[in-house]
């Protein structure tokens, strides 16, 4: 099993482009999540979706979008970037049983010039 | 406003000791906790957990420590090693609905060999 992988791993964007971020998992989990990590913080929820076809906001979705057409992908794109978009972006999934044990991809290090 | 708080930014132990680190929360809807440790460059990977009917946890060298009266939990590892050198992020779960997580800001741990 692979688990949760991400693509790309690196990405510099201009002011203004636009980018998908990928992530798959293939552990059959129904709960996936997206989440940014500032320097010096903690992760923040970006958006998560608890099957295919149901995405819902978190904490900071603004500037971004999510779709869930399969169990298996959840890709974050961001529109019009930004340089407050500068972070390291981690997607994860989870069984969505009672233990909220989640399982992170590697993470995509995304800088805006 | 951090629901859930590292107050601790780093923390540095000689091999062999014991090494405690810190979480406080806010928010009394929280009923599930979690420790997750990082190394650089890859993503978060689950480390240990505790139900907030429980006031301890243990896998191994690993123990949490959960006090709900003071909303703080604590993560005692013994002995450490210097392969325990990660930042370690305390996070939170409560809503039922979604099995988000709030995290922490993280503690850097260094075992000095």
């Amino acid at each position: 099993n692979a688990g949760v992988t991400q693509t790309p791993k690196f990405r510099i964007l201009k002011i203004g482009q636009s980018m998908t971020l990928q992530c798959a998992q293939d552990m059959n989990h129904n709960y996936m999540y997206w989440y940014r990590q500032d320097p010096g913080m903690g992760l923040k929820l970006i958006y998560y979706s608890v099957g295919a076809g149901i995405t819902d906001k978190g904490e900071v979705p603004n500037g971004y979008n999510v779709s869930r057409s399969t169990t298996e992908d959840f890709p974050l794109r961001l529109e019009l970037a930004a340089p407050s978009q500068t972070s390291v972006y981690f997607c994860a999934s989870a069984s969505g049983g009672a233990a909220d044990t989640q399982y992170f991809g590697p993470g995509t290090r995304l800088t805006v010039l | 406003d951090q629901q859930v708080k590292q107050n601790s930014p780093s923390l540095s132990v000689q091999e062999g000791r014991i090494s405690i680190l810190n979480c406080d929360y806010t928010n009394s809807m929280f009923d599930y906790f979690l420790w997750y440790k990082k190394y650089p460059a890859e993503g978060p990977t689950f480390l240990i957990s505790i139900s907030s009917i429980k006031d301890k946890n243990e896998d191994g060298r690993f123990t949490v420590f959960l006090n709900k009266s003071a909303k703080h939990l604590s993560l005692h590892i013994v002995p450490s090693q210097p392969g325990d050198s990660a930042v370690y992020f305390c996070a939170a779960a409560g809503d039922t609905g979604r099995r988000a997580l709030t995290f922490g800001s993280g503690t850097r741990l260094q075992v000095q060999p």
